[in-house]
């Protein structure tokens, strides 16, 4: 039982550089969200499902889109990566808001 | 929206001794607190939460409480060993919306 996988672990991009952040759960899980998390700012909230085909804004979502693919997957994409989003980016699933989410192991990424 | 302040941003004591970190929440409307440990280079794991209608929980040598009149909630951990040093973060929500996590409290426990 896999639980969250995120894809990749780390990554480097240039400014200006779009990629796309994956992720995605076997837990039959109907809401999954995407935090990034800075050195003394916790955990903050980019976007959210609450269920499948819905997303929502969290507190941080300028410069991020989502996907919610189908129940299993939910990615995050940077259309033109600035340095300011270096950072650490946790997917989480839970079976419905307001319960204990499952994190991923995070990807690591850095732009340059 | 929701705020949710934790205290202290660390905490070191010595192996044996409790532990306890604080939080305060904004929204009164806010029903469900979790507590999530996070060990370096691995994403946060939950380890305790309650509910609104709850005033205190226990499981094994880690507790939590919850004050609503005063909006904040704590977690208590007794007899301390080495592998209780992480990052512990609190975190409120209000039903239907996300969590909204406290900053963290880095806890080392000293042989």
């Amino acid at each position: 039982n896999a639980g969250v996988t995120q894809t990749p672990k780390f990554q480097v991009l240039k400014t200006g550089q779009s990629m796309t952040l994956q992720c995605a759960q076997d837990m039959n899980h109907n809401s999954m969200y995407w935090y990034r998390q800075d050195p003394g700012m916790g955990l903050r909230l980019i976007y959210y499902s609450a269920s499948e085909g819905t997303t929502d804004k969290g507190e941080v979502p300028n410069g991020y889109n989502v996907s919610r693919l189908n129940k299993r997957e939910f990615s995050l994409r940077l259309e033109s990566a600035a340095p300011s989003q270096t950072s650490v980016y946790f997917c989480a699933s839970s079976i419905r808001t307001g319960e204990g989410y499952t994190f991923g192991s995070g990807t690591r990424l850095t732009v340059v | 929206g929701e705020n949710v302040e934790q205290h202290p941003s660390t905490l070191s004591v010595q192996e044996g001794d409790s532990a306890v970190i604080k939080c305060t929440y904004s929204d009164s409307a806010s029903n469900y607190f979790p507590w999530y440990k996070q060990e370096l280079g691995k994403g946060p794991q939950l380890i305790i939460d309650i509910r609104s209608n709850v005033g205190e929980k226990k499981d094994q040598r880690i507790a939590v409480t919850l004050n609503k009149t005063a909006k904040h909630f704590s977690l208590h951990i007794t007899e301390t060993q080495p592998e209780d040093s992480a990052v512990y973060f609190c975190a409120a929500m209000t039903s239907g919306y996300a969590l909204n996590f406290g900053k963290g409290t880095s806890l080392l426990v000293t042989p």
